[in-house]
């Protein structure tokens, strides 16, 4: 039981260049999410999935897309990747009742030259 | 839109002390949860203590507990006999009808020897 994994843990890309960050989870959740944390501003909600095949956009989506493209797995596009999003990110998973507890995966740094 | 505020970017306590980590949200909901997670340096989203907020008595978990102040719409956080592992990023969180999950800004902990 892996929980929520993450690919890559680290990423240099240079301004203009694309790229998608994986994220999947084995614990049969309906809800996926995408966050950046950059210091002093917490954890800010980018992409919100409540279930295959829906998504909702959080509090900074812009210049991101999203796929939900099975139950498990929850992808995060870059296609114009630009300084701003220098940024660790995190995709995490929950449940829609009981402890309704987030379960996050180790993130991905991501710095953008 | 919901909000969550912690109004302290930095605390520092003494070994074996008791601290107090504010927070205060913002929402017109009557149900919902509240979450305070943990970010050691590791950058791992720990689980500390999770409200719902249909119940009056606070929640506790083992050194942690709550004040929940529903009508004050504060949720601060108590952790009593601090350690030197508690030292930390904390985090409070509002996730509300639509599964949305908002966090604060975090609060750093120091512990003193």
């Amino acid at each position: 039981n892996a929980g929520v994994t993450q690919t890559p843990k680290f990423q240099v890309l240079k301004t203009g260049q694309s790229m998608t960050l994986q994220c999947a989870q084995d614990m049969n959740h309906n809800s996926m999410y995408w966050y950046r944390q950059d210091p002093g501003m917490g954890l800010r909600l980018i992409y919100y999935s409540a279930s295959e095949g829906t998504t909702d956009k959080g509090e900074v989506p812009n210049g991101y897309n999203v796929s939900r493209l099975n139950k498990r797995e929850f992808s995060l596009r870059l296609e114009s990747a630009a300084p701003s999003q220098t940024s660790v990110y995190f995709c995490a998973s929950s449940e829609v009742w009981g402890t309704r507890e987030q379960y996050f995966g180790p993130g991905t740094r991501l710095t953008v030259t | 839109a919901q909000t969550v505020t912690q109004s302290q970017p930095e605390m520092s306590v003494q070994e074996a002390e008791t601290v107090t980590l504010s927070c205060t949200y913002d929402t017109s909901e009557s149900d919902y949860y509240l979450f305070w997670y943990k970010q050691p340096p590791s950058r791992q989203m720990i689980l500390v203590i999770r409200q719902e907020a249909y119940k009056q008595q606070n929640a506790t978990e083992n050194r942690f507990s709550v004040n929940f102040q529903k009508a004050a719409k504060s949720f601060s956080l108590k952790i009593s006999d601090s350690q030197l592992g508690d030292a930390a990023m904390y985090f409070c969180a509002y996730r509300g009808r639509d599964d949305k999950i908002i966090f604060g800004k975090g609060t750093r902990l120091h512990i003193l020897p």
